[in-house]
């Protein structure tokens, strides 16, 4: 069974460039998160997703964030623009549902922001 | 509020000796779940294990074996005969049942940084 996927695995762009972060969630998975990883910190979660709703969005940065899972399936985290604080890993999880369950977490996009 | 401490911030070893991480934890729910996972240089995080908070039984898989106390509120993990491959960054995690938008949340602590040594 494939894992969570992410794309793009690196990313290097200047402030005040957009960006944009795509994930898919293992097969079936109808939760999935984004979580940003700061360097030698746990990661903190941005949003969750049950099915096309986002449910929890009260860490997202709302004025430069922003993220869609249309049909429930994939996910797009963007950035736009990217300030150098936004250096960080961005990963991705999914789980069958939401109590109790596993998250399963993708490999995550390393992003820097020069 | 959940709060995940990880009082280690970095744990060195020789390969072979056991080494155990140290995980405490708060909140106010009495319904949780606690995870840990590991992360390795390529950065993924890997699940290890996941305990509710009704069940105290401590296991022992392999090398692995945990020991969840909800009295003092820990649940620490230990390697057997570490290894090379074991050196990677541990985290814990807490995630709570209660309703509201933010249960389903894992809070992670600050990590701890194993080195195994040959």
């Amino acid at each position: 069974e494939a894992g969570v996927v992410q794309s793009p695995r690196y990313k290097i762009i200047e402030k005040k460039q957009p960006v944009a972060f795509w994930c898919n969630p293992i097969s079936g998975h109808n939760t999935l998160y984004w979580y940003r990883q700061n360097l030698g910190q746990g990661p903190e979660l941005l949003i969750r997703y049950e099915n096309e709703e986002a449910v929890d969005d009260s860490q997202l940065p709302k004025d430069r964030f922003s993220a869609e899972r249309l049909k429930g399936v994939d996910s797009t985290l963007k950035i736009q623009p990217a300030e150098l604080g936004d250096s960080a890993v961005y990963l991705c999880a999914s789980s069958l549902r939401v109590v109790g369950e596993t998250q399963y977490f993708g490999p995550g996009t390393r992003l820097l922001v020069l | 509020a959940q709060k995940v401490t990880q009082a280690q911030t970095e744990i060195s070893v020789v390969e072979k000796e056991d080494v155990t991480l140290d995980c405490v934890y708060e909140t106010r729910d009495t319904t949780y779940y606690l995870f840990w996972y590991k992360q390795p240089p390529s950065g993924e995080l890997v699940f290890l294990i996941r305990r509710n908070s009704f069940d105290e039984q401590n296991e022992i898989s392999g090398r692995y074996s945990w020991n969840f106390q909800k009295s003092t509120s820990s649940f620490n993990f230990t390697i057997t005969a570490s290894q090379v491959v074991d050196s990677a960054v541990y985290f814990c995690a807490l995630t709570f049942l209660a309703g509201g938008t933010s249960y389903g949340k894992l809070t992670f602590g600050q990590g701890t940084i194993l080195t195994v040594h040959p």
